[in-house]
């Protein structure tokens, strides 16, 4: 079964660090680009950054650029998102998403919350 | 930047034909992707390249995009359908979502 689980969302302090993990199982990971998209409660999705089969091309948003930083790891298939300086505007649910043209297969997301 | 605009909310009465739009610059010389949101739940994708369903969709799922508007429509709607829908596109270096549109079925 093809499958994306995120990890390691929780609750943190403005200015603070946070590392998301997603696991990836039933598909060959390493031919597949792969992003990270969020959902602020009770608003819409959110684009946060994109990263090639191969890891050396990678897209951000303008919201994230210079905080957030996403990398992989294909021999362990897993694809991580270092968040630091952390906002209350960046709490959200943060999915990971199996990208071919298109979005085809999103994990059940993490939760994050920036909160004193 | 690149901006995708959406209904916020679409009513239709059982069994009847629901259409979402999607109005973007130009948005037919891109590819569109339709994802339906149920509460609590991820994202499902129910079209991609304009109008290409997934295995596992509804043919009552359909797509078309011309011009400066992309349409999700949904016919024969179901109470099963109610959900959250956004459009998506590739612009360049990042990914654009539209703001969403409830689909409520009456």
């Amino acid at each position: 079964e093809v499958q994306l689980v995120e990890s390691g969302g929780g609750l943190v302090q403005p200015g603070g660090s946070l590392r998301l993990s997603c696991a990836a199982s039933g598909f060959t990971f390493n031919s597949y680009e792969m992003n990270w998209v969020r959902q602020a409660p009770g608003e819409g999705l959110e684009w946060v950054s994109y990263i090639s089969s191969s890891g050396r091309l990678i897209y951000n948003a303008d919201s994230v650029k210079g905080r957030f930083t996403i990398s992989r790891d294909n021999a362990k298939k897993s694809l991580s998102l270092q968040m630091n300086s952390l906002r209350a505007e960046d709490t959200a649910v943060y999915y990971c998403a199996r990208q071919m043209e298109y979005m085809d297969v999103w994990g059940k997301g993490t939760t994050v919350t920036v909160s004193s | 930047s690149y901006e995708l605009t959406q209904p916020l909310s679409v009513s239709v009465a059982l069994g009847q034909t629901a259409r979402i739009t999607c109005g973007g610059s130009n948005i037919g010389s891109k590819n569109v992707q339709w994802y339906q949101q149920k509460p609590g739940q991820a994202p499902v994708l129910v079209i991609h390249t304009d109008s290409n369903r997934p295995s596992g969709i509804p043919e009552r799922f359909s797509g078309s995009n011309s011009g400066n508007t992309a349409t999700l429509t949904i016919s024969r709607a179901q109470a099963g359908d109610e959900a959250d829908y956004y459009c998506q596109v590739w612009n360049s270096s990042f990914w654009v979502f539209g703001g969403g549109t409830k689909l409520t079925v009456l």
